[in-house]
């Protein structure tokens, strides 16, 4: 069970809109539509921004969204702003009532 | 609104047991559906999936801590526990716990951290 592949960062501009990827294999973000994504500021405990690969739970802006193509799955941010700055995981259910996350990915909003 | 809060032993020489526990408060750990998780983050580093355990009782670990992990469930305490035996530096981290709705983790603890040094 490996980790799942992100950048190590991305950034962009207020207003922009920015895409992290999160590679995997047929045994995990391929094989399952179980994708899910955190963002976790510093010192601070993740917080669910996505699951099921595009749902959002209640309270999450619609600025943030989820897709998957294959072994990839990916969260785009539209409209940055300020407080999206932040680590971003995602999260793939790997079979065998097992997890595996991504290695994390630093969103600089310049 | 559902609330989870870990606790436990700091420090952990080599070789010992690391336990923590999760009060859950604000909802029912017995409420069909869900899963209790430990997630844990190494000083610098990514998260790590532990183990979860199910509403049934059932425990599921990450393969690549199987053989050292327990989590077990106390329901008249409304409270879940982790145990790492023979523990070393490397699990020095963050730890988490986490309820899981189906297949991602919705709530989630403020994290503890606990150091592995003699």
């Amino acid at each position: 069970q490996s980790a799942l592949t992100q950048p190590r960062s991305v950034s962009g501009s207020p207003g922009q809109s920015v895409t992290i990827s999160c590679t995997g294999t047929s045994s995990d973000v391929g094989g399952y539509n179980y994708v899910s994504w955190y963002q976790q500021h510093p010192g601070k405990a993740p917080k669910l921004m996505i699951y099921d690969v595009s749902k959002r739970p209640s309270g999450v802006p619609d600025r943030f969204s989820g897709s998957k193509s294959g072994n990839t799955a990916s969260l785009t941010i539209s409209g940055l702003q300020a407080e999206d700055e932040a680590d971003y995981y995602c999260c793939s259910y790997a079979g065998s009532y097992t997890f595996v996350f991504g290695g994390g990915t630093k969103l600089t909003v310049l | 609104q559902l609330q989870l809060q870990e606790s436990g032993s700091g420090l952990v020489k080599p070789s010992q047991t690391l336990s923590l526990t999760c009060a859950v408060s604000g909802g029912s750990i017995s409420s069909g559906g869900y899963s209790w998780s430990w997630i844990r983050q190494p000083p610098g580093k990514g998260l790590e999936w532990i183990g979860y355990i199910y509403h049934s009782g059932s425990t599921y670990y990450n393969p690549s801590l199987k053989s050292r992990v327990t989590i077990s469930v106390d329901r008249s305490k409304n409270q879940f526990s982790l145990k790492l035996s023979s523990v070393t530096a490397a699990d020095t981290a963050v730890y988490y716990c986490a309820r899981a709705a189906f297949w991602s983790m919705d709530v989630w603890g403020q994290g503890t951290t606990v150091t592995v040094s003699s």
